[in-house]
């Protein structure tokens, strides 16, 4: 079955270490999204791609950073210039750069940092 | 500038109550509108969504929601809650025939269950 595969479903880090956490789709969608959830807060879109090789910042991209080299794949590197990491990451992905279908999400990923 | 909101943070019912959710939004064009659900430690899940034609709008887990264009309303309903159905619900609005390129979401709306 086609989907988001979002991995790993739990991660810790340090702090001043740099994280990443794997998104792949297999969708063949276009656009891939990067969102952040902390409790009470919904949902911050931090960068999204809408197709391979481009990717444009989202409303609080300070910290964190992308690449696209692959359609089926969207990483996020959480790098230590995020000052509150801690919180649950979700990706996302949609037909086109429109997303006027919706978008599918994957499972999500917790950061905590320690 | 598009938004969605949800007034209500969150709402308690008793099992088989009924139930609505309430969003609004703000949009200059004709808007694409979805209703999504998070369980806990979760992803998202579509229940439905609303492009044109029909204002009311079938979706999975017998929800179900309205397009109120005079209000700028899409709630959404549900005759019958079940315990499983305690969860975070989203509203979201779509750019539409806009070059905005991506859906704004509501801030949640938590739902639990009474016994």
């Amino acid at each position: 079955d086609g989907g988001i595969t979002q991995s790993p479903k739990y991660l810790f880090r340090k702090e001043g270490q740099n994280v990443t956490l794997s998104c792949e789709q297999n969708l063949n969608h276009d656009a891939m999204y990067w969102y952040r959830q902390d409790p009470g807060q919904g949902l911050r879109l931090i960068y999204y791609s809408q197709i391979v090789n481009d990717f444009q910042k989202g409303d609080i991209a300070e910290g964190y950073s992308v690449s696209r080299e692959k359609k089926e794949s969207f990483p996020l590197t959480v790098t230590s210039a995020q000052k509150n990491p801690t919180a649950f990451y979700l990706c996302a992905s949609s037909i086109d750069g429109a997303g006027d279908y919706g978008y599918t999400f994957g499972s999500g990923t917790r950061l905590t940092v320690v | 500038a598009q938004s969605v909101t949800q007034p209500d943070i969150h709402i308690t019912v008793s099992e088989g109550a009924s139930l609505e959710l309430r969003c609004n939004y703000s949009y200059g064009a004709t808007p694409y509108l979805f209703w999504y659900v998070q369980s806990p430690g979760q992803g998202l899940q579509l229940l439905l969504k609303y492009f044109s034609g029909d204002t009311l709008v079938q979706g999975i887990k017998g929800f179900e929601a309205e397009f109120k264009r005079s209000q700028s309303s899409f709630n959404l309903r549900k005759p019958s809650v079940h315990w499983s159905d305690a969860a975070e619900y989203f509203c979201a609005v779509g750019p539409g025939y806009s070059s905005a390129s991506k859906i704004i979401f509501g801030s949640g709306t938590r739902l639990s269950i009474r016994p």
